[in-house]
């Protein structure tokens, strides 16, 4: 079974700019989880989704969004990107997401850097 | 506010020499705790979960356990190519698949 894909691998912006990373998840897996990750603060939770609705957010300001599609796969976008926002952005998916119990499988991230 | 600590922040062993990991969380309403393995430039690979106090899983030199406070993964006779960073993070109940995650512990085993 092909594991959690990613795309771009690395991206380089400047600032003010706007980025869409993109996730397909497992074959049969609904939940998609994205966290960043940064040298400082380790990983953080940015939002979940599951049938194509939000179901749970971190503490990240408004310029962090997503969305998810019927096939289960999943952007977000950020948008006025600040130098802070530089880091690896990881996309996790698990079959249902619910109860806190479900492992998550991730992929290998995107990294990037603004300028 | 749940919260994760592991210690120490790094770890130098020698091959062949044992240790262990240490992850202390505090959560309301613990469903999870989970293992992940981070090799730098690329995303955690999922090594254990575990679910109630006293459980204890195995998996080639690694065996993880867990009590109500803390959860600790031992490394028996560790090679080189165990160096990684090791990631504890927990899931709770309500939060679905919000992860929360330790800092990590970043192993270094030489030859």
């Amino acid at each position: 079974k092909a594991g959690v894909t990613q795309t771009p691998r690395y991206l380089i912006k400047t600032r003010g700019q706007q980025v869409t990373l993109s996730c397909s998840p497992i074959s049969g897996h609904r939940s998609v989880s994205w966290y960043q990750q940064t040298p400082g603060q380790g990983l953080q939770f940015l939002f979940e989704y599951f049938s194509e609705t939000q179901r749970n957010k971190g503490n990240f300001p408004g310029r962090f969004s997503g969305r998810q599609f019927s096939n289960s796969r999943s952007e977000m976008n950020v948008s006025t990107l600040e130098l802070g926002d530089s880091a690896l952005y990881l996309c996790a998916s698990s079959i249902t997401g619910l109860a806190g119990s479900e492992t998550q499988y991730f992929g290998p991230g995107t990294r990037l850097l603004v300028l | 506010e749940d919260q994760v600590t592991q210690s120490p922040e790094a770890l130098r062993l020698q091959e062949g020499e044992s240790s262990s990991l240490n992850c202390s969380y505090t959560v309301s309403g613990l469903r999870g705790l989970f293992w992940y393995r981070q090799d730098p430039g690329k995303g955690p690979e999922f090594l254990f979960t575990l679910y109630s106090a006293g459980e204890e899983k195995e998996k080639e030199r690694l065996k993880a356990t867990l009590t109500k406070k803390e959860s600790f993964l031992h490394i028996t006779a560790p090679k080189p190519e165990d160096s990684a960073t090791y990631l504890c993070a927990v899931g709770a109940s309500g939060a679905n698949s919000k992860l929360t995650f330790g800092k990590g512990i970043t192993l270094s085993v030489r030859p």
